[in-house]
């Protein structure tokens, strides 16, 4: 089982929709959860981060974190054509001294 | 504010050769990282330094991989020999502790390395 697992996609919505990407990880102690952007042939950017269990909202961007179920999400609302890009879910391995261990990312392409 | 800075941004070299990358962290950010991207993959740690020392480096492979950062601020990756499987993005990174006391790392724009 990977730490850090997620959908590699592509997960394709229309424009204005909602886009939902998941993330599911095996380190019951890890306390804190990252969600990179990454256009193509571009580096990782960081978009939000989230340590409480809930919803956390920054602008379309809302991050839902279900530390009992090992989830971690992140839904994009009225998806535009520029968030086309891989979504990249990092979490914070207690098991491994802190150290970030990420996922191989979910490519979203929004569609006008 | 100026992000992580990396060079060279693309290099080609033949298999058996020397390779070295460059990194910048941001201003004040005391933990530096080394990412290894493979295409279609997330990165992956290849080593972590606080300041000027390497606090994991578990994954790198100390056969051919070599890290540096002498002075607490700029490090260089080297490889030598350079293998066809080294071909990959290169990242570093560089964090601060947020106010929840975790890392938020920041990425340098990345290295392209083709081994041919």
């Amino acid at each position: 089982q990977k730490e850090v697992e997620q959908n590699s996609g592509p997960l394709s919505v229309p424009e204005g929709a909602i886009a939902s990407l998941n993330c599911t990880y095996s380190d019951r102690g890890s306390q804190s959860f990252f969600w990179y952007r990454q256009y193509s042939g571009k580096s990782p950017e960081l978009i939000m981060f989230i340590y409480s269990n809930g919803d956390k909202e920054d602008g379309r961007f809302t991050a839902q974190l279900n530390k009992a179920s090992q989830y971690v999400s992140l839904l994009i609302r009225d998806s535009q054509p520029s968030d086309s890009a891989t979504y990249l879910c990092a979490v914070n391995s207690h098991n491994q001294g802190g150290k970030l261990i990420f996922g191989q990312g979910t490519e979203l392409s929004v569609k006008p | 504010e100026a992000g992580v800075v990396q060079s060279p941004r693309y290099k080609i070299i033949e298999k058996k050769q020397p390779v070295a990358f460059w990194c910048n962290p941001i201003s004040g950010h005391n933990t530096l990282y080394w990412y290894r991207q493979n295409l279609g993959q997330g990165p992956e740690l290849l080593i972590r330094y606080e300041n000027e020392e390497a606090v994991d480096d578990s994954q790198l492979p100390k056969d051919r991989f070599s890290a540096e950062r002498l002075k607490g601020v700029d490090s260089t990756l080297k490889i030598q020999p350079a293998e066809l499987g080294d071909s990959a993005v290169y990242l570093c990174a560089s964090s601060s502790r947020t106010s929840g006391g975790s890392e938020t790392q920041y990425f340098g724009p990345g290295t392209r390395l083709l081994v041919l």
